[in-house]
């Protein structure tokens, strides 16, 4: 059965500090890897990775994926309030997209 | 505003009874995708259609089932309806379909089961 696992569940920083996500993944015909923030309600697309050691960056966010170690993270530097947030991991396997639980990131101003 | 729509926002019933959920795709999207968001479960990918074809099963119920119309938009069916029924359910949709395909999703429906 396809598995996504993301650590922590659950992570409270002060405003202005760097942190890292991490996913890992066990799928078959892995594909791809996603990350999504949710806040209120629906998940909104942040990046998409299907090539190891490539790091994608958007801003302050920055993403890379590594397929020998069948994992990702997802960094953000320098965070705001408007970072909190869960951050959801989904791999991309075959015809669906598996998604693990998420990471609930509180910021504190 | 991912431009996906779904309609009810909230929607409140009791055990044993049916609801149906739509779905508006984003203009062009030809991929439809239903999920069910419960507090102990996380996103759960529930089935996906293609161009009015189903493409993809994932952990849907006997209880539930799902279409695609011509003009695109989806609705799912939900019957029998139990206490642990109650969740968010999101559609999502995509241009091609394919899983490597961005999808985007809308703002879901609260469902409540008394």
């Amino acid at each position: 059965e396809d598995k996504v696992v993301q650590s922590p569940l659950s992570l409270v920083v002060h405003e202005g500090d760097t942190v890292t996500l991490n996913c890992s993944y066990e799928v078959t015909n892995f594909r791809s890897l996603l990350w999504y923030k949710q806040e209120k309600k629906a998940p909104t697309f942040l990046f998409m990775l299907t090539s190891s050691g490539i790091e994608k960056k958007s801003g302050r966010l920055s993403s890379i994926l590594d397929k020998k170690e069948l994992s990702s993270i997802l960094n953000i530097t320098a965070t705001q309030t408007g970072d909190s947030a869960i951050y959801l991991c989904a791999a991309a396997g075959g015809e669906k997209l598996t998604f693990g639980t998420g990471t609930r990131l509180t910021i504190i101003p | 505003d991912s431009g996906v729509t779904q309609t009810p926002k909230h929607l409140i019933t009791a055990t044993g009874q049916r609801v149906t959920l739509r779905c508006s795709p984003r203009s062009g999207d030809l991929s439809v995708y239903w999920y069910q968001q419960s507090l102990d479960q996380g996103l759960q990918f529930l089935i996906q259609y293609y161009n009015g074809e189903e493409r993809a099963k994932g952990n849907i119920l006997e209880r539930f089932s799902a279409q695609q119309f011509p003009d695109l938009h989806s609705e799912l069916n939900l019957s029998s309806l139990e206490l642990g029924d109650s969740a968010l359910y999101f559609c999502a949709s995509s241009r091609t379909g394919v899983s490597t395909d961005t999808q985007y999703f809308g703002p879901g429906t609260r469902l409540t089961v008394l």
